[in-house]
């Protein structure tokens, strides 16, 4: 059973303006979440993360929202950009464990 | 660093042969681990590796499936025989333990395979 669901596997937005992906989790041992962007052709590759005693981490156009209570987080790119086009995938984990827990990706487009 | 290499980047075989998927992980990196890429499932975690030894093979889904790391440098996932369903895109990640939190894994360009 998908333990980190994605239930939007696509989502068109124009260039400049927000994109928000969302992400549900189900195991309240999480403690750990990432988001990882993959490009076609190419391996994912790690974009931001936060930890359970955060509720807010932010990397320059990249904002990681978390709300244990509701067991969801949601991946801002503010503003977005052509190139920021790619799957999304969230990823989840506990602390003093060594393997990730995926969903099945978001594909985000960027019109320009 | 080259970063985790991995072969063949695509590979058709037929039903009920045997395949074999290669991997090279980043030097120093003490952990690996094969994923698989599904529409349906997105990325399973099939295999870890810690220092060359399997932690947990829970996510392999079958006997068909067979992992191996005979040093830290290479790692192998063979599958036989291999059947139509098993067609996917199949990654391999390495990292160092306590980075993985950080900073997550490095992921290969990953090997599709069908089979036909």
């Amino acid at each position: 059973d998908q333990q980190v669901k994605q239930n939007s596997p696509s989502l068109s937005v124009q260039e400049g303006r927000i994109s928000i992906l969302n992400c549900d989790y189900t195991n309240s041992m999480f403690d750990y979440f990432l988001w990882y962007k993959k490009y076609p052709a190419e391996g994912p590759t790690f974009l931001i993360s936060i930890s359970s005693i955060k509720d807010k981490n932010e990397d320059g156009r990249f904002t990681v929202f978390l709300n244990k209570s509701a067991k969801h987080l949601s991946l801002h790119i503010v503003p977005s950009q052509p190139g920021d086009s790619a799957v999304y995938f969230c990823a989840a984990t506990q602390s003093g464990a060594n393997n990730l827990f995926f969903g099945t990706g978001t594909r985000l487009t960027v019109i320009p | 660093d080259a970063g985790v290499i991995q072969s063949p980047r695509h590979e058709v075989t037929e039903m009920g042969q045997e395949v074999t998927l290669r991997c090279k992980p980043i030097s120093g990196h003490d952990y690996l681990f094969w994923y698989r890429q599904t529409m349906m499932r997105g990325l399973e975690l099939l295999i870890y590796f810690n220092n060359n030894v399997p932690i947990d093979d829970s996510g392999m889904p079958e006997d068909r499936f067979s992992a191996k790391m005979p040093n830290a440098s290479f790692s192998t996932l063979k599958i036989q025989p291999s059947e139509p369903r098993d067609s996917a895109v199949y990654f391999c990640a390495s990292s160092l333990v306590g980075s993985s939190l950080s900073y997550g894994y490095t992921f290969g360009s990953g090997t599709r395979l069908t089979v036909v």
